[in-house]
This record gives structure tokens, sequence and C-alpha cells, in this order.
């Protein structure tokens, strides 16, 4: 079985641009999170869906949103990016429903690294 | 105080000893706890969750939780090069709304 894929691999931007990443949890998931890692620190947590509803959100602006379509795959969307924003962007996908989502390990994709120019 | 701590090493271990590799949380509610292995350009793995005070052994590892400390460890046996990679910590929350917390991770090198 194929795990979790990201799209695209890598990506060039430039401040003030806005760019979308792409995640496709593992068949059979239903919850999907997005992480975002600095070189040299842990990934800190973005986002949380389950059944398309957002169920966490971590410290991050507003210019960071996400959603999550019927087929469980989920769109991470910058707008108005900025240097700090380059890092490696993680999804990870878990089992099942939000009670269990507390206890379900999650398994992360490759990650798309964002360069901001 | 961070939400997650961890000692960021390296660790520096030859090859057949033991690490340990140690995690302290500030959430007294949290409620799931995980060890991630890292490696260099890699995306995180996982390599064991608890959820029970105690021991939970998994072939050469064994994690262990202490709620009461808010305090969990790794114990790698019988390290291997093969182990030298970034471990992180993870603690998942249900208050206020879902998130996972990592530490910063700790760096581990095995000797060969």
């Amino acid at each position: 079985d194929a795990g979790v894929t990201q799209s695209p691999t890598h990506l060039i931007k430039t401040r003030g641009q806005h760019v979308t990443l792409r995640c496709s949890p593992i068949s059979g998931h239903k919850s999907v999170s997005w992480y975002q890692q600095v070189l040299g620190q842990g990934p800190q947590f973005i986002f949380q869906y389950y059944e398309k509803e957002e169920r966490g959100r971590g410290n991050f602006p507003d210019r960071f949103s996400a959603r999550q379509f019927p087929n469980y795959s989920s769109e991470l969307n910058v707008n108005a990016l900025l240097l700090g924003d380059s890092a490696l962007y993680l999804c990870a996908s878990s089992l099942e429903g939000l009670a269990a989502v507390l206890y379900n390990e999650q398994f992360f994709g490759p990650g798309t690294r964002l360069t901001v120019l | 105080q961070k939400e997650v701590e961890q000692n960021s090493g390296p660790l520096s271990v030859p090859e057949g000893a033991i690490a340990s590799l140690n995690c302290t949380y500030s959430d007294r509610g949290s409620q799931s706890f995980f060890w991630y292995r890292q490696y260099s350009g890699k995306s995180p793995e996982l390599i064991m969750f608890i959820y029970s005070n105690g021991d939970k052994e998994d072939g050469r590892f064994t994690a262990q939780l202490n709620k009461a400390s808010q305090y969990v460890s790794l114990l790698i046996r019988d390290s291997q090069p093969s182990d030298s990679a970034t471990y992180l910590c993870a603690v998942n929350q249900g208050t206020g709304g879902f998130k996972t917390i990592f530490g910063a991770g700790t760096r581990l090198f095995v000797k060969a």
C-alpha cells in the first residue's frame, strides 16, 4: 500500500506570493495533520483535520489555511509568503475517529521543501 | 518553559550499548506519547507509542512513561550505527482542541 504522499517535493517562491501544498493520506486514513519543520527544530503543529472539519489549530497566523476533501486528501495554503515560511512542510495521516485520534499514531509523508526568496 | 523538552545532544554511545533518551512535558492533560526517528533529510518515522504509566517494549526499544513526573523516555538496547538519527518526542494534547507537540529532538550517534 502506498504511504502518505505529498506534492510538490520542492518549491521555490518569492515573498508575497501564495503557495498550495497537497497531501494524500494512507488509504483508509481519515485524519490529516500539517506540520512545519525548520532546520534543527521539531515539527510544529499547524492544523489537524478529520472528516473534512478542522479539529485542531496550532499557533500560526491566519495566512495559513487548510482544507480536507471528501476523499480525505488535503491542501495547505499559505498567503503573503515571508522569508520565515521557508521550511519543510510535513503531512501526517492517522486512522480513526476523533476520540481515537488522540491515541493513534501518525504516519508522515516525505514533506514539501518550501524556499521563499 | 517549553511544552515538550528534550536534550538536544548530541548523545554519543558505542555500538552495542544502551542509549537513553529523555523527554519532559508541561501539560498534565497530555494523553498519548510518541517517539519518532528522523534521519537527516527525511521525514519522521514512528518508533513507539505509549499511553499508560510504565514500560512498553518492542524489540530493542523500550518506552517508559511516568505521568506523575511528566516524563517519558526511550531506551535503545544493543545500539547500532544505523540507529544514528534525531529522536523526536511527541505529545498529543486534547484540551482546548487537538494538537500534537514535538520536542526539538535529540541527536544520537552510535559509534562503530
